[in-house]
């Protein structure tokens, strides 16, 4: 079962447009993380915020995060065609904070 | 490049045969996670090894198992393949108490 759904579930704009991702979750959290993944290969960690964080900032990329709300979003600014890729939130919920849930991800797609 | 290498890259396998996947963790990781991702979803943690013991395991059954050897790598071992096995594993290397995972790019997996 998946911990977190992504909304939604895939996202097409131009190049240079802001692109906003958002994920919920269900159970408590110890933190949540964003991946990349290219064309179903490997996932790249793209940026992480703890239960007791609000936002992050990481060059173009910011996190959210309402545990209130039990969730978050990710914005990626200025978008560039090499944004395309499916984006996925993950969610640690053992102390060690790596045994992670995924969603199911959102597609984006940026056109030149 | 993560450092995680997994092998092989591809492989093709009879329904009701057993497979040995492969993955060598980033330098100095000690534990070790494997996923499955099937086609168009996120991916689905299978378990966590750490000190070559399993750490965690998600909702897998038995016959899905696996190792990890002195040297931090690590093996997932599915036995009695069913069609549904066919999927992307994962596998994601770690520090013990790290959050951050750092994933390989994945074994293709499809069970005719």
């Amino acid at each position: 079962s998946q911990q977190g759904e992504e909304d939604p579930q895939a996202l097409s704009i131009q190049e240079g447009e802001n692109a906003t991702m958002n994920c919920s979750y269900k159970t408590s959290i110890n933190n949540l993380q964003w991946y990349r993944q290219n064309s179903g290969r490997g996932l790249v960690h793209l940026i992480l915020i703890r239960s007791n964080e609000r936002e992050k900032h990481s060059g173009r990329l910011r996190v959210t995060l309402d545990t209130s709300k039990k969730s978050s979003s990710l914005l990626i600014t200025a978008s560039r065609a090499a944004d395309t890729a499916s984006y996925f939130c993950a969610t640690a919920t053992n102390n060690a904070g790596n045994m992670l849930t995924f969603g199911g991800g959102t597609r984006l797609m940026v056109k030149p | 490049e993560t450092g995680v290498t997994q092998s092989p890259t591809h492989l093709i396998k009879t329904r009701g045969q057993q497979v040995t996947l492969r993955c060598s963790s980033q330098s100095g990781h000690n534990t070790v996670s494997w996923y499955q991702q099937a086609l168009g979803q996120g991916p689905q943690f299978i378990f966590q090894y750490y000190r070559e013991e399993e750490n965690g395991r998600g909702n897998f059954p038995p016959r899905f198992s696996g190792l990890q050897f002195p040297n931090y790598s690590s093996e997932l071992n599915v036995n009695a393949l069913e069609l549904d096995d066919s999927a992307l594993y994962l596998c994601a290397s770690s520090l013990k108490g790290a959050t951050e995972a750092f994933f390989g790019q994945g074994t293709r997996l499809t069970v005719v």
